[in-house]
């Protein structure tokens, strides 16, 4: 059972680059999220999705795009890498609306330093 | 301001002691929700709870939420160097646009030593 599956696990950027997060799921959840895990400050949510083809922002969206082409993948785009995005990326997937189950599935998070 | 407080921030104890951590808001919960994260894994659900008062038994883990469902513990009795990670509790945001997102407190690490 494959879960929720993060690319790349490690990923060293230089200031304005650009790259994308890759996010997978393979239980067909409907509702999918993407965070971010700095130290003292916890985890904070990016940006979510709550289907294919419906996104929208978290509590700190700035300088991060996304997309939900598919029910499966929720992609993470930096638009220009900046130092203050190094963190830990985490993927989340859950059932979604209409399900008593809330469980949050993670993926393994992506490491991702900015220079 | 942070939504949900947990404390301690950090835990560092001997193989078999047994500890408590906390997890307080002044906001009322439909449900709360314990993840255990390991280093450079992501969290993994422990446990839900839904009744103001409910307890909740994991092997050695004991979950509680307050009568109110402002609060919760997380107990542990005869603490393993298993048990060691960051334990976080979390609650869905109140604005039903973001569904299923969830509200983290900044976590207790815990470290137990053989």
């Amino acid at each position: 059972n494959a879960g929720v599956t993060q690319t790349p696990k490690f990923q060293v950027l230089k200031t304005g680059q650009s790259m994308t997060l890759q996010c997978a799921q393979d239980m067909n959840h409907e509702y999918m999220s993407w965070y971010r895990q700095d130290p003292g400050m916890g985890l904070r949510l990016i940006h979510y999705s709550v289907g294919a083809g419906i996104t929208d922002q978290g509590e700190v969206p700035n300088g991060y795009n996304v997309s939900r082409s598919t029910t499966e993948d929720f992609p993470l785009r930096l638009l220009s890498a900046a130092p203050s995005q190094t963190s830990v990326y985490f993927c989340a997937s859950s059932l979604g609306r209409g399900s008593l189950n809330t469980e949050a599935f993670f993926g393994q998070g992506t490491r991702l330093t900015v220079v | 301001t942070q939504l949900l407080e947990q404390s301690p921030q950090f835990l560092s104890i001997q193989e078999g002691e047994n500890l408590t951590v906390y997890c307080n808001s002044s906001s009322v919960f439909s449900s709360l929700q314990w993840y255990r994260q390991e280093p450079g894994e992501g969290p993994v659900l422990l446990v839900t709870v839904v009744t103001g008062g409910e307890v909740k038994k994991l092997k050695r883990l004991t979950f509680q939420f307050g009568d109110a469902r402002k609060d919760s513990s997380l107990h542990i009795t005869a603490a393993q160097p298993g048990d060691t990670g960051l334990y976080l509790c979390a609650v869905q945001k109140s604005n039903s646009n973001s569904g299923y997102a969830l509200n983290f407190g900044k976590g207790t690490s815990l470290l137990v030593t053989p």
